[in-house]
């Protein structure tokens, strides 16, 4: 089965720093994702990659920054980490058929 | 931008009844997908079906494009199946958005 390895699993910042959440997948896929999920708003899309090198937004995309150095890797970045960007991250992997995800990081900010 | 509902957001079983969760959707899909989520806990892809019906245990999926639905079907509930179910509808680049979910409890 895919593998998706988020890191780190629980992160603790303070408003105004810099917050960046690693993600890895294994299986050569060449589209990856970054979703939020808050309680009410359920899970929303962030920024996605189609490949190495590649960011596009998506349909919450402000506050956020997206890096694909390579394949396997896709981070997101928070330059200047808020109270309201405390949440649920979740990193996805996935081609033309199933996605598989990550199991999630926990992002409080103070 | 892509409407997914899901139905019911809530359902009450006692053990061993069985379930019918919906996912409609308003636009053409490339792909759909359910999910299964613990409070506080990971998305575990439960099927990935973009048409027809598929088998999984006591669990079934079916896909019917024309209609734009989806549904998943529980038998024989257990309460280790409470939880949260989502459908995910897929579009380019496989991008997947979500319904805001069914939450599942089975009572004993």
């Amino acid at each position: 089965e895919a593998a998706v390895t988020q890191s780190p699993r629980n992160k603790v910042a303070v408003t105004g720093g810099k917050v960046t959440l690693s993600c890895n997948q294994t299986n050569n896929h060449n589209n990856m994702y970054w979703y939020r999920q808050d309680t009410g708003h359920g899970l929303r899309l962030i920024h996605y990659s189609y490949g190495a090198g590649s960011t596009e937004k998506g349909d919450i995309p402000d506050g956020y920054k997206a890096s694909r150095p390579s394949q396997e890797n896709f981070s997101l970045i928070l330059e200047l980490a808020t109270p309201s960007q405390t949440s649920v991250y979740f990193c996805a992997s996935g081609d033309a058929g199933e996605v598989f995800f990550g199991k999630g990081t926990r992002l409080t900010v103070v | 931008g892509q409407q997914v509902q899901q139905s019911p957001a809530s359902l009450v079983l006692q053990e061993g009844e069985n379930a019918e969760l919906q996912c409609n959707f308003s636009t053409s899909l490339n792909s759909m997908q359910w999910f299964y989520q613990r409070p506080g806990g990971s998305l575990v892809s439960l099927f990935y079906n973009p048409s027809g019906t598929k088998h999984s245990g006591r669990l079934t999926s079916t896909t019917v494009i024309k209609e734009r639905r989806s549904s998943l079907h529980i038998s024989s509930s257990q309460t280790t199946d409470s939880g949260t179910y989502l459908c995910a509808l897929g579009s380019n680049y496989n991008v997947l958005y979500f319904g805001s979910g069914t939450k599942l409890t089975v009572e004993p």
